[in-house]
């Protein structure tokens, strides 16, 4: 079945420090999600980039779409303590009904 | 409020209890979904409902028994289960075909004693 395996599992960053964590996919995705869940939260929709190559950026966040459909990136510039969270990405294959998961990337922003 | 309504927020059961999980959701999505999150695990998907009818079963164990009577409403049913399903429980909701992904609950952190 389609496996979507990201890394690195943790990052512990100071505070300013830009963070990327990557995701990728066993089976070509017709779209590939990004999710953000704070400590002790659920998760919460980034975004979601559906073409070839396709890069999209929300402020200081910016999530890349691999030309084979396969692979993502989530890259966050100038780190906050608000960036504190797992970011998980989620891909849907043509085949499948469902996103599959991750297993996100935690990541740690100390002052 | 995330617009996806979970209840209970916690529970503790022991094994021999029965007891149910609900999620309800007014944003007009027609997809529904139960999701387990259990520690050094990705979000495993248990059940997918679309319509109201169930799409994807994905071999749970027959003592979680999905429900889903409405577009609106989905219940996790509960019964004989393991301390290894003490997890957090997720419900999500979904319109396929629009960029918006899934709306989670907030969960139902279950412990099983």
């Amino acid at each position: 079945g389609q496996q979507v395996m990201q890394i690195p599992q943790y990052q512990h960053v100071q505070e300013g420090e830009d963070f990327t964590t990557y995701c990728n996919s066993s089976t070509t995705l017709s779209n590939i999600q990004w999710y953000k869940q704070r400590p002790g939260g659920h998760p919460v929709f980034l975004i979601q980039l559906v073409k070839s190559g396709e890069v999209k950026k929300q402020k200081r966040l910016t999530f890349q779409f691999g030309e084979a459909k396969k692979n993502s990136s989530l890259h966050i510039t100038a780190t906050q303590t608000t960036d504190v969270g797992t970011y998980f990405c989620a891909g849907n294959s043509n085949s499948g009904y469902a996103l599959n998961f991750g297993k996100g990337t935690s990541l740690l922003v100390t002052p | 409020e995330t617009g996806v309504t979970q209840t209970p927020r916690h529970l503790v059961m022991g094994m021999t209890n029965k007891k149910s999980l609900k999620c309800e959701q007014h944003l007009g999505h027609n997809a529904m979904y139960w999701y387990k999150q259990s520690a050094k695990k990705p979000l495993e998907l248990m059940f997918v409902y679309s319509l109201e009818e169930r799409v994807e079963n994905n071999s749970v164990p027959s003592r979680f028994s999905p429900e889903c009577p409405n577009s609106s409403h989905l219940f996790l049913h509960l019964h004989t289960l393991q301390p290894e399903d003490s997890a957090l429980y997720l419900c999500a909701s979904s319109h396929p075909g629009k960029a918006y992904g899934y709306t989670f609950g907030s969960g139902t952190r279950l412990t099983v004693v």
